[in-house]
């Protein structure tokens, strides 16, 4: 089983939908999460991190975290075209590395 | 502020031929990462530097070596290339305050 999962997706929403992107995770020492965004031929870039508990809100996006049941929300309020990319969950694991999820790609249509 | 910078963005070998994929970072930073993507695989690590002078092994570091060269470099090394190591390379470096990091454009390699 791997440490992070994710669907892969794609996600097809409208312009205008309420996105919800998913992460699962099985090592209960994970402390706090980052979601990194993927566009088309890029490197990932940080989106937001949340720690181990409740929510936290950043413009359009929610990160929440379930660590009782080891899951992992990102919601995106009011999507845009320019929300298509790939959503990457990634835990710190100690000091100096992330664990990545394989992501979820998104696509979101005008 | 260019932040991390990869060399080359495309490049195609041959099985058996060698090359060095270059990074480097100005933001000052002691860590620096080399990973590898590949579809239905996520990211993966091939090797890190904790700090100059210091490098230590990912989850799939056969096939590769790495230098650290100062503390704005970190190169990696395919000596004998294998069309296995067909992917998209990315450096990284971490900002130690929050831990974020920081991804450079990628590599896309190719091994006939």
């Amino acid at each position: 089983q791997k440490e992070v999962e994710q669907d892969p997706g794609p996600l097809s929403v409208p312009e205008g939908a309420i996105v919800s992107l998913n992460c699962t995770y099985s090592n209960s020492a994970f402390q706090y999460f980052m979601w990194y965004r993927q566009y088309s031929r890029k490197g990932p870039e940080l989106l937001m991190y949340t720690y181990s508990s409740g929510n936290k809100e950043d413009g359009r996006f929610t990160a929440q975290v379930d660590k009782s049941s080891k899951y992992i929300s990102l919601f995106i309020r009011d999507s845009q075209p320019s929300d298509s990319a790939t959503y990457l969950c990634a835990p710190p694991r100690g000091f100096q590395k992330l664990v990545f999820g394989t992501g979820t790609r998104l696509l979101v249509s005008p | 502020n260019a932040g991390v910078t990869q060399t080359p963005k495309f490049q195609v070998l041959k099985t058996g031929q060698s090359m060095t994929l270059q990074c480097a970072q100005d933001m000052n930073h002691n860590s620096m990462y080399w990973y590898r993507q590949d579809p239905g695989m996520g990211l993966r690590l091939i090797y890190y530097s904790a700090s100059e002078g210091t490098t230590d092994k990912g989850e799939v570091p056969n096939g590769y070596n790495v230098s650290r060269l100062n503390k704005r470099e970190f190169s990696l090394r395919l000596e004998s290339a294998a069309p296995s190591q067909t992917s998209v390379y990315f450096c990284a470096s971490r900002y130690a305050g929050t831990g974020e990091q920081y991804f450079g454009p990628g590599t896309r390699l190719t091994v006939t």
